[in-house]
C-alpha cells in the first residue's frame, strides 16, 4: 500500500460546479497537510497548508483534514476555466515548534481536473 | 518573490553520458533544497534533501553515486545524473526552503530530461 492514495482521474465537471478532491494516508504521523495546483511540465505551486485536523478556507478554496480517518479533502467551489490543471496532495511529517528543520514531502499522484466552460 | 529557477528546462542525452541540472534560489537563500523526480502519471517522489556545505541525505532506494548532489551556496544546488540510461529518463524538480515549514518550500520549474 502507498503512503498517499489518491485518484488521478481524470474529474471533469462543468463550470461553477463545486469540486471535491481527496487523498487518503497510511501513516499516522504525517502531522502538515498541504495541496499544490500543478500545469503541465511545470512546479507545483502552493494552494494551501493546514496542520493537523480541521478545515481552512480560503477564498473560494477549503482544505478539510480528518486525521482520525486519515482523509483530507479540497473543496473548490464556483469553479473556472482556469481551475483545470492537475492538484497534488502532499503530507509532511514537520511538527511545528519542535525545533526540527525542512522535511521532504510525501505526494499523492495528483488528479487531473477538467473545468468545462 | 521566492522565486526557484532550474536550469536547463529540457534536456536530451546520449545513454552513458552525464548531464547537470542547477536549481537556483533567485531571492532568497535557501539553508535546504529538496530534488524530487516525477515520472509520467505518478508522484512527485523525493530523492534527495541538499543543506548547504553538507553531504546531501538520499531516500531509499536513490544510488548516490549515480545522482551527485552538490549544494555549494545558499542559493544553489546542482543535480548531476552520471552515466545516465533511458530509464533515468524523467521529470527533475527542486524546491528550496526558506524557514523549515513544509509550507515555505518553493519548487522550481522542473527539468525534463530524455536519454536516448
Amino acid at each position: 500500500q502507498k503512503e498517499v492514495e489518491q485518484d488521478p482521474g481524470p474529474l471533469s465537471v462543468p463550470e461553477g460546479a463545486i469540486v471535491s478532491l481527496n487523498c487518503t494516508y497510511s501513516n499516522s504521523a504525517f502531522q502538515y497537510f498541504m495541496w499544490y495546483r500543478q500545469y503541465s511540465r511545470k512546479g507545483p505551486e502552493l494552494l494551501m497548508y493546514t496542520y493537523s485536523s480541521g478545515n481552512k478556507e480560503d477564498g473560494r478554496f477549503t482544505a478539510q483534514v480528518d486525521k482520525s480517518s486519515k482523509y483530507i479533502s479540497l473543496f473548490i467551489r464556483d469553479s473556472q476555466p482556469s481551475d483545470s490543471a492537475t492538484y497534488l496532495c502532499a503530507m509532511s511529517f514537520f511538527t511545528p515548534f519542535s525545533g526540527g528543520g525542512a522535511d521532504g514531502l510525501t505526494f499523492g499522484k495528483g488528479t487531473h481536473l477538467i473545468i468545462q466552460p | 518573490g521566492a522565486v526557484v529557477s532550474q536550469h536547463p528546462s529540457w534536456v536530451i542525452c546520449k545513454s552513458g553520458t552525464s548531464v547537470k541540472i542547477e536549481c537556483r534560489s533567485l531571492d532568497f537563500q535557501a539553508t535546504t533544497m529538496f530534488w524530487y523526480r516525477q515520472f509520467p502519471k505518478q508522484s512527485l517522489m523525493l530523492m534527495a534533501t541538499s543543506n548547504e556545505g553538507s553531504k546531501a541525505t538520499y531516500e531509499q532506494g536513490v544510488e548516490k553515486d549515480k545522482f551527485l548532489i552538490n549544494h555549494a551556496s545558499l542559493t544553489l544546488s546542482t543535480l548531476t545524473v552520471t552515466s545516465a540510461h533511458p530509464e533515468d529518463s524523467s521529470f527533475y524538480i527542486c524546491s528550496a526552503d526558506t524557514s523549515g515549514s513544509p509550507d515555505t518550500q518553493y519548487f522550481g520549474p522542473g527539468t525534463r530530461l530524455t536519454v536516448l
